[in-house]
């Protein structure tokens, strides 16, 4: 089965420059988490989709983040215009969100490893 | 905001050695995952315990849910190269299903 298919897997980037990273989540899966990893600040989650609606932004860092999700087997997150310090791996994540504890298992992709210089 | 702090972050040990890392906060949970990541890819979730107490062995590694579930340890026996890696707790508040994750412990076992 495929996995959380994500692309580019590398991007290097001019400051200022727009940035879209894709996601391909897990057929089937309906729940969709876009993640930021870096040394200094770990696993961070950026934003989270139940059945295509974004239901917890908090983690987005600014308005020059945005993200979307169209349907229920693709989503982007954009940056614009970026800047160095966003440079980090962007991993995207699915689940299949069931009923009570324990039931959250997250599947990651392998990252989009961003550098903008 | 709630936080899982994770100890030691670093650790450095020998083939055949034990070790625990520890996963700490001050909220409770409703369940709790360790993950581990290899460089170049995404966590892959180890385990998940749910019920405060519970204690979860997969081969060589030992996982515990406190009783109150705001902390959780992971302890390996006999480490081995192969074990090397960044070990990641995480948490799930209940009411959703989002993650907040620990800061992590790096973990080199050196053959």
């Amino acid at each position: 089965d495929a996995g959380v298919i994500q692309s580019p897997r590398h991007e290097v980037t001019e400051m200022g420059q727009e940035v879209t990273l894709r996601c391909k989540p897990i057929s089937g899966h309906n729940s969709l988490f876009w993640y930021r990893q870096t040394m200094m600040r770990g696993l961070e989650l950026l934003i989270y989709f139940n059945n295509n609606v974004p239901i917890d932004d908090s983690g987005m860092p600014e308005d020059r983040f945005s993200a979307k999700m169209p349907n229920a087997s693709f989503s982007t997150l954009k940056i614009q215009p970026s800047e160095p310090r966003d440079s980090a791996v962007y991993f995207c994540a699915s689940s299949q969100k069931g009923s009570g504890r324990g039931r959250n298992t997250i599947y990651f992709g392998e990252g989009s490893w961003l550098t903008v210089v | 905001t709630q936080l899982l702090e994770q100890s030691p972050q670093f650790l450095s040990i020998q083939e055949g050695e034990n070790l625990t890392v520890y996963c700490n906060s001050s909220s409770v949970f409703s369940s709790l995952q360790w993950y581990r990541q290899e460089p170049g890819e995404g966590p892959v979730l180890l385990v998940t315990v749910v019920t405060g107490g519970e204690v979860k062995k997969l081969k060589r590694l030992t996982f515990q849910f406190g009783d109150a579930r705001k902390d959780s340890s992971l302890h390996i026996t006999a480490a081995q190269p192969g074990d090397t890696g960044l070990y990641l707790c995480a948490g799930g508040p209940g009411a959703t299903n989002k993650l907040i994750f620990g800061t992590g412990t790096l973990l080199a076992v050196q053959p």
